[in-house]
């Protein structure tokens, strides 16, 4: 059973790259999430999705894009990335919206940095 | 607005101490509300939830009771193991909005 399932697990990019975060999970979550965490802000929410084809944003979407074009997998692109950007990443699922009470499941986090 | 504020770490307790992480909350309507755990190098997962006043979550020795008068729901556990040395996050949730959470208190168990 695996879960949610986030790779790369570290990355290295320079200012001005872009690349894809992804996850994947294999419960049939309806609900997923990106989350960043940094040292003193706890986890903030960048973006998230009820449903395939469904997405909307959280506290800090800027410079952050998503699609859900399957329930399983919610890819997070950084189009240009920037030295802010710098931080580690989590993916969560859950089967309902966690207004529905419903147990997020994290993956183990991707740690980013920009250099 | 709607927040969760836990109390500031980093919480050095020895083995046996008793523990208290103190989270307070706003909202609006009637919040559930959750303590989620981060042990090292691993994502969150759930460790205890209520969600209506008056309620106790309780897992692996830990509780805490949803408080509707003073807005709390403090983690609570009586007896610390080196284990139990994480990141533990108070969260809660309501209405439609997705989960917010604190930012954190780390605790260290040393032996």
């Amino acid at each position: 059973n695996a879960g949610v399932t986030q790779t790369p697990k570290f990355q290295v990019l320079k200012t001005g790259q872009s690349m894809t975060l992804q996850c994947a999970q294999d419960m049939n979550h309806e609900y997923m999430s990106w989350y960043r965490q940094d040292p003193g802000m706890g986890l903030r929410l960048i973006h998230y999705s009820v449903g395939a084809g469904i997405t909307d944003q959280g506290e800090v979407p800027n410079g952050y894009n998503v699609s859900r074009s399957t329930t399983e997998d919610f890819p997070l692109r950084l189009l240009s990335a920037a030295p802010s950007q710098t931080s580690v990443y989590f993916c969560a699922s859950s089967y309902g919206t966690p207004s529905t009470n419903e147990k997020l499941f994290f993956g183990s986090g991707t740690q980013l940095s920009v250099l | 607005g709607n927040s969760v504020t836990q109390m500031e770490g980093p919480v050095t307790l020895s083995e046996e101490a008793f523990l208290t992480i103190n989270c307070t909350y706003t909202a609006t309507g009637y919040p559930s509300l959750f303590w989620y755990v981060q042990y090292p190098g691993e994502g969150l997962q759930l460790l205890l939830k209520a969600t209506k006043a008056d309620d106790k979550g309780s897992n692996k020795g830990f509780e805490a009771t949803y408080r509707k008068e003073t807005t709390s729901f403090h983690l609570e556990k009586g007896s610390v193991q080196v284990s139990d040395s994480a990141v533990y996050f108070c969260a809660r949730t309501s209405g439609n909005t997705p989960l917010v959470f604190g930012k954190g208190t780390r605790l260290s168990v040393i032996a």
